[in-house]
């Protein structure tokens, strides 16, 4: 079935940093890809997606390229700050049911000032 | 509070026990999704509503699972005769409509341990 695979944490940097956070997927079709993250005390809230092949998702200084060779979609920030220590969760869903997120098992990132 | 809201944040129960867990979606949002995320995982679909119906329970894992949404806003997860496997957090989330572009708004979950 559909998986999503994540690198495992903590990912701990110094603040300004390069992130890349390491994802891949398995899916029959083209699924759709996403980056979600929690914050502390939060809910998970949407940070970024791509729909097809070789689209690019942006939001907040964060990227990620949906990448159908490599079944990637891997999270990059240029320089990272203390608030975005959280954790990130790749998920995938396929167009026949849009609702049903697949996730990874997340991945915590701690910035350290 | 525009936001998804869960209640209660927090339930311990013993083995065996009825439990019942509240989500309030945004106002407006016609469609609603409980996910279920145990210790060191990722949230896993366990049913979605459209307005009051069940469009797709799939993912409840058992009949001791069962949620409702009688008037298509508030929805309640209901869970029998819980079991130690039980316990995780539970997550509500809604969307305006079928989320075809995959954004979900989650609220913050309720954690049930089942001693």
């Amino acid at each position: 079935g559909d998986s999503v695979t994540q690198m495992e944490g903590p990912v701990t940097l110094s603040e300004e940093a390069f992130l890349t956070i390491n994802c891949t997927y398995t899916a029959t079709g083209y699924p759709s890809l996403f980056w979600y993250v929690q914050y502390p005390g939060e809910g998970l809230q949407l940070l970024l997606k791509a729909t097809k092949a070789d689209d690019k998702g942006s939001n907040k200084g964060f990227e990620a390229t949906y990448r159908k060779e490599t079944t990637s979609f891997h999270l990059e920030k240029g320089s990272v700050q203390v608030s975005d220590s959280a954790v990130y969760f790749c998920a995938l869903s396929r167009g026949d049911s849009s609702y049903k997120l697949i996730f990874g098992s997340g991945t915590r990132l701690l910035v350290r000032p | 509070g525009a936001g998804v809201s869960q209640t209660p944040s927090n339930k311990v129960t013993e083995k065996g026990k009825y439990v019942e867990l509240r989500c309030d979606p945004i106002s407006g949002h016609t469609a609603l999704y409980w996910y279920r995320q145990s210790l060191g995982q990722g949230p896993e679909f366990l049913i979605y509503f459209q307005g009051t119906g069940a469009a797709d329970d799939s993912g409840l894992p058992n009949d001791r699972f069962f949620a409702v949404r009688p008037e298509g806003s508030v929805s309640t997860l209901k869970i029998q005769r819980t079991e130690r496997g039980d316990s995780a957090v539970y997550l509500c989330a809604s969307s305006a409509r079928t989320a075809y572009t995959g954004e979900l708004f989650f609220g913050e979950g309720s954690r049930l341990t089942v001693l």
